[in-house]
């Protein structure tokens, strides 16, 4: 099983729409959770960190399921800006939060 | 914004040649690190640093790789052979303080090409 694990896409979908992206990871310890955002040929970027009671930024909204080992992004009210590479991220285990470990990205692409 | 810069944005070598790739962390982080990601696949981590010394490394960071904090704003990659699957986007990331060490911020990155 891969460590994270990502519909890799590409989600096309029309401005305005509500897009929800799912990402299981295998590691029952880890303890941090990220979504990554990256454009193309360009570096990621941070998004939003996931916390277990979920979290929401704007028109971004993070879940953690600990029990099932997934984690989800809905974007709402989609932008053509939003039109990137989703970056399901975690750290491996306990303690140790330097290494990150990523996922293969889900593609998603804004029309206008 | 402070920011992570990465030089050269694109190097290309010959197989078998050194290249050393530079990065200036933003300017209080203690944590830098580096991770690569070949076209088309995912993000990996390479190495991590701290005080001066490696704290982890992944099993791609084979004795053909070492990193360097020559002085206090340069964190370098070196690999020594270049081979051609080292070719790949190169990041750079540093982290701050002990409280948000979790959030890391990467620089540009430098694309090798090995011919």
């Amino acid at each position: 099983r891969k460590e994270v694990e990502q519909d890799p896409g590409p989600f096309n979908v029309p401005e305005g729409a509500t897009v929800a992206f799912n990402c299981t990871y295998s590691n029952s310890a880890s303890q941090s959770f990220f979504w990554y955002r990256q454009d193309c040929r360009k570096e990621p970027k941070l998004l939003m960190s996931v916390y277990s009671s979920g979290n929401e930024d704007g028109r971004f909204t993070a879940q953690l399921n600990r029990a099932s080992q997934y984690i989800s992004l809905l974007i709402r009210d989609s932008k053509l800006s939003d039109s990137a590479t989703y970056l399901c991220v975690v750290t491996p285990e306990a303690g140790n939060n330097r290494k990150l470990i990523w996922g293969l990205g889900t593609s998603l692409a804004v029309n206008p | 914004e402070p920011e992570v810069t990465q030089t050269p944005s694109h190097q290309v070598t010959q197989m078998g040649q050194e290249v050393i790739l530079r990065c200036v962390p933003i300017s209080n982080h203690l944590y830098f690190y580096w991770y690569r990601q070949i076209l088309g696949q995912k993000v990996e981590f390479l190495v991590s640093f701290y005080n001066n010394e490696i704290s982890e490394k992944s099993e791609i960071f084979d004795d053909q790789f070492s990193v360097e904090r020559p002085d206090g704003s340069n964190f370098t990659l070196k690999i020594r052979s270049t081979k051609l699957e080292d070719s790949a986007m190169y990041f750079c990331a540093s982290s701050g303080e002990l409280a948000l060490a979790d959030t890391q911020y990467f620089g540009p990155g430098t694309r090798l090409t090995v011919l």
